[in-house]
């Protein structure tokens, strides 16, 4: 079973507020990444990391940042969230198979 | 880059097959299959590593052609439970992200 964890599940927020999307893992992987996904939607890569001080940017644009200071954990921060941000952010990590997170449903009102 | 997926959409009848595609342009070191079900996150259903490589799940199986960078999912006397939407997922080798297609929905009514 996946030990992944994201908080919260879900979020409604007013604009230009800072937010921080959190991702736990237990497993010890080393590759995180972040999705953003609209329902029934196809997975956005944004942000990923193959470990510790190792982050990248993902194909789609996006105004949010990543840290990786330990392995398990994997936070994602909107400086100033904005109704376009309004989606499902969904955490895998991986050894080769990708285990994914709950997802975050944010909204920006 | 993005694997392409086909078909965006299908709908079978309990107990008939299907089998929904996965290309891509780069050369690939695996696909990985995943179903999500409505409201749930996606769940590994396999991986493929090695050239003309197939493998089981239950009643469905797949198989990567790493010369023509090509994998196709076999579902097999479909049941209700298979519904959902089907992504294929590709990396490359050393450090290239996991990055999916736009996934197929898959729809099997009674």
């Amino acid at each position: 079973e996946a030990d992944i964890y994201q908080t919260p599940r879900y979020l409604v927020i007013g604009t230009g507020k800072k937010i921080t999307l959190e991702c736990s893992q237990t497993m010890g992987h080393d590759k995180m990444y972040w999705y953003q996904q609209d329902p029934g939607m196809e997975l956005h890569l944004i942000h990923y990391s193959y470990g510790v001080n190792s982050t990248e940017k993902g194909d789609l644009s996006s105004e949010s940042t990543v840290s990786r200071i330990r392995t398990e954990h994997f936070p994602l921060t909107l400086e100033s969230a904005r109704p376009s941000h309004t989606s499902q952010y969904l955490c895998a990590s991986s050894d080769r198979k990708a285990f994914f997170g709950q997802g975050t449903r944010l909204t920006v009102v | 880059q993005q694997p392409v997926q086909s078909p965006q959409a299908v709908i079978l009848r309990e107990g008939e097959d299907a089998v929904i595609n996965c290309s891509s342009s780069k050369a690939l070191y695996s696909v990985h299959w995943y179903r999500q079900k409505h409201g749930e996150a996606p769940v590994f259903l396999m991986i493929l590593l090695k050239g003309g490589e197939q493998k089981g799940h239950d009643k469905i199986s797949a198989s990567f052609n790493e010369k023509k960078q090509q994998s196709s999912l076999y579902l097999t006397a479909s049941q209700l439970s298979y519904s959902g939407t089907y992504f294929c997922g590709t990396d490359g080798s050393g450090n290239t992200p996991l990055v999916f297609g736009k996934g197929t929905r898959l729809s099997v009514i009674a």
